[in-house]
């Protein structure tokens, strides 16, 4: 089925450990997002790509690195995991630069110890 | 500073009764407001929109309400459905150099529960 894959559903990392989070499209859209969603927060942006190559900084980026080197696939990097990154984390995507056809995937749900 | 306030964290209504679901916003030059569907396990979903040009935008079952003047909106469900239940997330683009490119700041949500 089209739409955005996120790997993996569950993770739980040591403090200090690093992962890397996968998104996966395949709608052939350029705009990918990834978001994190905390208790009475709401989701806030990490970081955005405009297409293939490129990178930028949302509200919250401290802490996370990203790369889209191929336009289907935005990963989420975390060098070293803290306490205060556990959360559920979403990534979307979208055709253009238009404000409709978000598509979310399903979320990461990460627990830092 | 939160743009986008969702002061209500949980809403229950009865099934067939209307649901009213609030949301305030601080920058008046937002021109664009969207609401999300989030069910459990799973990530939001697109809802209904509405330009600032607009006061009302209605599909089917929802309806949504713009007061530019106390920068307000709501999300009006009619007749409301146990399959409503979920979280409602109210949004606004991020403006940066004039351009959104798709960015959207999100309220906290409210969790809507529609009892039989």
């Amino acid at each position: 089925n089209a739409g955005v894959t996120q790997t993996p559903k569950f993770r739980v990392l040591k403090t200090g450990q690093s992962m890397t989070l996968l998104c996966a499209q395949d709608m052939n859209h350029e705009y990918m997002y990834w978001y994190r969603q905390d208790p009475g927060m709401g989701l806030r942006l990490i970081h955005y790509s405009v297409g293939e190559g490129t990178t930028a900084k949302g509200e919250v980026p401290d802490g996370y690195n990203v790369s889209r080197l191929k336009k289907q696939n935005f990963l989420l990097g975390l060098e070293s995991a803290a306490p205060s990154q556990t959360s559920v984390y979403f990534c979307a995507s979208r055709k253009d630069r238009g404000l409709y056809g978000y598509t979310f995937g399903s979320g990461t749900r990460l627990t830092v110890v | 500073d939160q743009q986008v306030k969702q002061n209500s964290p949980s809403l229950s209504v009865q099934e067939g009764r209307i649901s009213i679901l609030n949301c305030d916003y601080t920058n008046s030059m937002f021109d664009y407001f969207l609401w999300y569907k989030k069910y459990p396990a799973e990530g939001p979903t697109f809802l209904i929109s509405i330009s600032s040009i607009k006061d009302k935008n209605e599909d089917g079952r929802f309806t949504v309400f713009l007061n530019k003047s106390a920068k307000h909106l709501s999300l009006h469900i009619v007749p409301s459905q146990p399959g409503d239940s979920a979280v409602y997330f109210c949004a606004a683009p991020i403006y940066e150099g004039g351009s959104t490119l798709g960015r959207l700041y999100f309220g906290r949500g409210t969790q809507l529960t529609v009892w039989p």
